[in-house]
């Protein structure tokens, strides 16, 4: 089976400018989360979607940001405008249904920098 | 609030040594799970293991064991006979509580950066 799949791998952009990454979450599953990891702050949760609906987005980092999953299969944040701070590693994770015991597995990764 | 606290920012061993990594974790829920990730240079996420908090049998899978005790609140990951393929960072995290059903959101610990030199 496939795992989690993020795009783009890399991403270099310029301040100001928007920015979409893309995760699929593995099949089946129907929690998808969305990490940022930095030096300075580790992992951090931005926010999940349980069944395609946004559950918790307390992590947001300002309104900047914003995340949607139109459909079981597929996630997008977006930042807008970008700023050079929100340089990281975004990494989108899904688990199986059935309560407090699932498992998160992560995706590849989108390492972004903003110059 | 919960609370992973991984105290050591780097291990550097040689190889075929074994080595311990700990995690001392913070939590009010009496229902919790532990995980282990490892993020190798390659830079994802790799998961490792899950325990929760009603079991406290240790746990092997091939060089790996984790070593769960709670009146310590520790959950420490030891690699025997270490490779330099071990070389990476690992992440212990915790279960946070919600006030959802069936919702699960991880607390991370820092990370311990762990060589494994030839």
């Amino acid at each position: 089976d496939a795992g989690v799949i993020q795009s783009p791998r890399h991403e270099v952009t310029e301040m100001g400018q928007e920015v979409t990454l893309r995760c699929k979450p593995i099949s089946g599953h129907d929690y998808l989360f969305w990490y940022r990891q930095t030096m300075m702050r580790g992992l951090e949760l931005l926010i999940y979607f349980n069944n395609n609906v946004p559950i918790d987005d307390s992590g947001m980092p300002e309104d900047r940001f914003s995340a949607k999953m139109p459909n079981a299969s597929f996630s997008t944040l977006k930042i807008q405008p970008s700023e050079p701070r929100d340089s990281a590693v975004y990494f989108c994770a899904s688990s199986f249904p059935g309560g407090r015991t699932d498992t998160q597995y992560f995706g590849p990764g989108t390492r972004l920098t903003v110059l | 609030a919960q609370k992973v606290t991984q105290a050591q920012t780097e291990i550097s061993v040689v190889e075929k040594e074994d080595v311990t990594l700990d995690c001392v974790y913070e939590t009010r829920d009496t229902t919790y799970y532990l995980f282990w990730y490892k993020q190798p240079p390659s830079g994802e996420l790799v998961f490792l293991i899950r325990r929760n908090s009603f079991d406290e049998q240790n746990e092997i899978s091939g060089r790996y064991s984790w070593n769960f005790q709670k009146s310590t609140s520790s959950f420490n990951f030891t690699i025997t006979a270490s490779q330099v393929v071990d070389s990476a960072v690992y992440f212990c995290a915790l279960s946070e509580m919600t006030l959802i059903q069936g919702a699960q959101k991880l607390v991370f610990g820092q990370g311990t950066r762990l060589t494994i030199n030839p």
